[in-house]
């Protein structure tokens, strides 16, 4: 089993609807992030969380809420999709700069 | 600003062949330099790490440098094979106390046998 499962693994959705994606690990790490790829702009974060009570915005937080379940468990949610949210967004976890990242969730918002 | 620059974009080699990806950052207190690698619709993968005092490490076919002088990295990859195929990302972390990584946009790898 992988240290870090995302799901859905792939989603298409419509403007305006509401989109949760989950993330769960078994790495036993206090902090897990949530980022999100671009063609060319490489990884942003947009949320992290160093344990169950403590989360921060990253860099592109706007458009974007996250719930921080269990230690083992960060979901990041799109309350009111629009197009240019449209990407590939990894979960992943780690401390000291090593991250482990899961397979990617890739999400296409028409 | 804190910035992390990869070069280049793309390569394509012949497999069997060796190559060089560099990268340069501005990161300024810096604790570590990471290589990812990233294969096509895969999550990163640490490469290996690199703090202040390293000068080279190895992973396998996988060297890399740093210069923490000219705040310049590489990663050498010897002798490709098809399974290289993949982007690698550098990230840097900033102060030890922040926990803050800058990634570079990362070098899009193909080697054609």
């Amino acid at each position: 089993d992988a240290d870090v499962t995302q799901t859905p693994r792939n989603r298409i959705t419509k403007t305006g609807k509401r989109i949760m994606l989950e993330c769960s690990q078994t790495k036993g790490h206090d902090r897990m992030y949530w980022y999100r790829q671009d063609p060319g702009l490489g990884l942003r974060l947009i949320y992290y969380s160093f344990d169950v009570k403590d989360i921060n915005k990253g860099e592109i937080s706007d458009g974007y809420s996250v719930s921080r379940q269990a230690q083992a468990k960060f979901s990041l949610s799109l309350e009111s999709a629009i197009p240019n949210q449209t990407a590939l967004y990894f979960c992943a976890t780690g401390w000291g700069g090593e991250l482990f990242f899961g397979e990617g969730s890739r999400l296409t918002v028409l | 600003k804190n910035q992390v620059e990869q070069s280049p974009q793309s390569l394509i080699i012949l497999e069997g062949k060796n190559c060089t990806l560099q990268c340069n950052y501005t990161v300024s207190p810096f604790s570590n330099l990471r290589w990812y690698k990233q294969d096509t619709g895969r999550g990163p993968v640490s490469l290996t790490i690199m703090t202040f005092s390293e000068n080279t490490k190895s992973n396998g076919r996988y060297t890399a440098t740093l210069d923490a002088d000219t705040k310049q990295s590489s990663l050498h990859i010897t002798a490709s094979q098809l399974s290289d195929s993949a982007s690698y990302i550098c990230v840097v972390r900033g102060p030890r106390n922040t926990d803050k990584l800058i990634f570079g946009t990362g070098t899009r790898l193909q080697v054609f046998p």
